[in-house]
């Protein structure tokens, strides 16, 4: 069974451009969330899609963004990139919210 | 929203000795806490996690205990390995709400 898989795993942009990130979840999963993970603010939580609807949304601004798509695959979107937005972006997938997600490998993302 | 409190940061320990993480969390209605491990470089796992209607789960030399009213859940490592080496996330998650993450203990196992 595929675990959950993120593609690009590494990305380099620079400031003020755009950036998309793709998470495929295990297969039969239709929960994904996303989090944004710095050594300084350790695990935050950005959004969490179900069955293509965006269930929850953490603190971040608005230039972060996603989506999910009728497979439950989801993507996941910042605009404007800052300096502070350079970090490791994993993505989690459940089968049902109720527990049991499983972390994907990450994009680490930096922002130059 | 629910607050996380995880300790210690770091923590070392000798080989064969026991290592005890402890989290706190804030909102009541949270029922779901799992721990994942997190090696350098890697992804974080989960090894372990209990529902808010049960106060201990054990899984071979892994233990999660649970107390609710406190609203505290910690996680022990028996016999301690130096591929038990890691990073240690607690969570806390409320049904139809958002996992919160403790802020991680860095676990160090000396041989």
């Amino acid at each position: 069974k595929a675990g959950v898989t993120q593609t690009p795993r590494y990305l380099i942009k620079t400031r003020g451009q755009q950036v998309t990130l793709s998470c495929s979840p295990i297969s039969g999963h239709r929960s994904v969330s996303w989090y944004q993970q710095t050594p300084g603010q350790g695990l935050q939580f950005l959004f969490e899609y179900f069955s293509e609807t965006q269930r929850n949304k953490g603190n971040f601004p608005g230039r972060f963004s996603g989506r999910q798509f009728s497979n439950s695959r989801s993507e996941m979107n910042v605009s404007t990139l800052e300096l502070g937005d350079s970090a490791l972006y994993l993505c989690a997938s459940s089968a049902d919210r109720v527990g049991g997600y499983t972390f994907g490998s990450g994009t680490r993302l930096t922002v130059v | 929203g629910e607050n996380v409190e995880q300790h210690p940061s770091t923590l070392s320990v000798q080989e064969g000795d026991s290592a005890v993480i402890k989290c706190t969390y804030s909102d009541s209605a949270s029922n779901y806490f799992p721990w994942y491990k997190q090696e350098l470089g890697k992804r974080p796992q989960l090894i372990i996690d209990i529902r808010s209607n049960v106060g201990e789960k054990k899984d071979q030399r892994i233990a999660v205990t649970l107390n609710k009213t406190a609203k505290h859940f910690s996680l022990h490592i028996t016999e301690t390995q130096p591929e038990d080496s890691a990073v240690y996330f607690c969570a806390a998650w409320n049904t139809g709400n958002q996992f919160y993450f403790g802020t991680g203990t860095s676990l160090t196992v000396i041989p």
